[in-house]
């Protein structure tokens, strides 16, 4: 079975702390995303990542930034955490889709990040 | 206007029911329609996926899509409690990583 891994449920922080996410995946896929997600608006793509070293913003990238070092982890920055980015956190994987597959992603289980 | 519409809910039907959720949008150019199903506390995972228009069923699942009128539908029937969940669409063009997501409708399959 795919196995998104994010390294924390549930966080707690205060404004202004640095906070780090991260996620890992054991299929080998190409593809990393992180979105967040709220009540009423959806899945909203932070950023993502198609290769190691490779990032790409996504819809909503302030106050964000990522990290991929290496193919089966990537990791999301937030540098100076806001009361506004209260949220739950989605990383997600997938390959990419072609004749064989359907780009489909793979979610974590989210990570619930409150800011005080 | 949102790129995809998808009216939150609840939803609440009585166990045995066929269920209908919809979800409008705007951008033609849209091929890849998706549905997601997300437990409580848990990620999105995959239900169905639709290449261009047309029905695809999966056990108590079909997918629709109507590209004329810019609007998918998913159908459960003989509903169970252990599909209460939110229920997510999403639709991408030709892009591997833009998928646009409605907001999710919250279904409740009462016993």
């Amino acid at each position: 079975d795919v196995k998104v891994t994010q390294s924390s449920r549930y966080l707690v922080k205060r404004t202004g702390e640095k906070v780090f996410l991260e996620c890992v995946q054991d299929m080998d896929h190409e593809n990393m995303f992180w979105y967040r997600q709220d009540p009423g608006l959806g899945l909203r793509l932070i950023y993502f990542s198609y290769d190691v070293k490779m990032k790409e913003k996504g819809d909503i990238p302030e106050g964000y930034s990522v990290s991929r070092e290496k193919k089966e982890r990537f990791s999301l920055i937030l540098e100076s955490a806001s009361t506004n980015q209260t949220s739950m956190y989605l990383c997600a994987s997938s390959f990419i889709r072609g004749r064989r597959n359907t780009g489909e992603l793979f979610f974590g289980e989210g990570s619930r990040l409150t800011v005080l | 206007q949102k790129e995809v519409e998808q009216d939150p809910g609840p939803l609440s039907v009585p166990e045995g029911a066929i269920v209908s959720l919809n979800c409008t949008y705007s951008n033609s150019a849209f091929q890849y329609f998706m549905w997601y199903r997300q437990y409580s506390r848990k990620g999105p995972e995959l239900l169905m996926y639709t290449y261009s228009s047309g029905n695809k069923e999966d056990g108590r699942f079909t997918a629709q899509v109507d590209k004329s009128s810019k609007y998918i539908s998913l159908f459960i029937r003989d509903s169970q409690p252990s599909d209460s969940a939110t229920y997510l669409c999403a639709m991408s063009g030709n892009s591997n990583y833009q998928l646009i997501w409605g907001a999710g409708t919250k279904l409740i399959i009462k016993p």
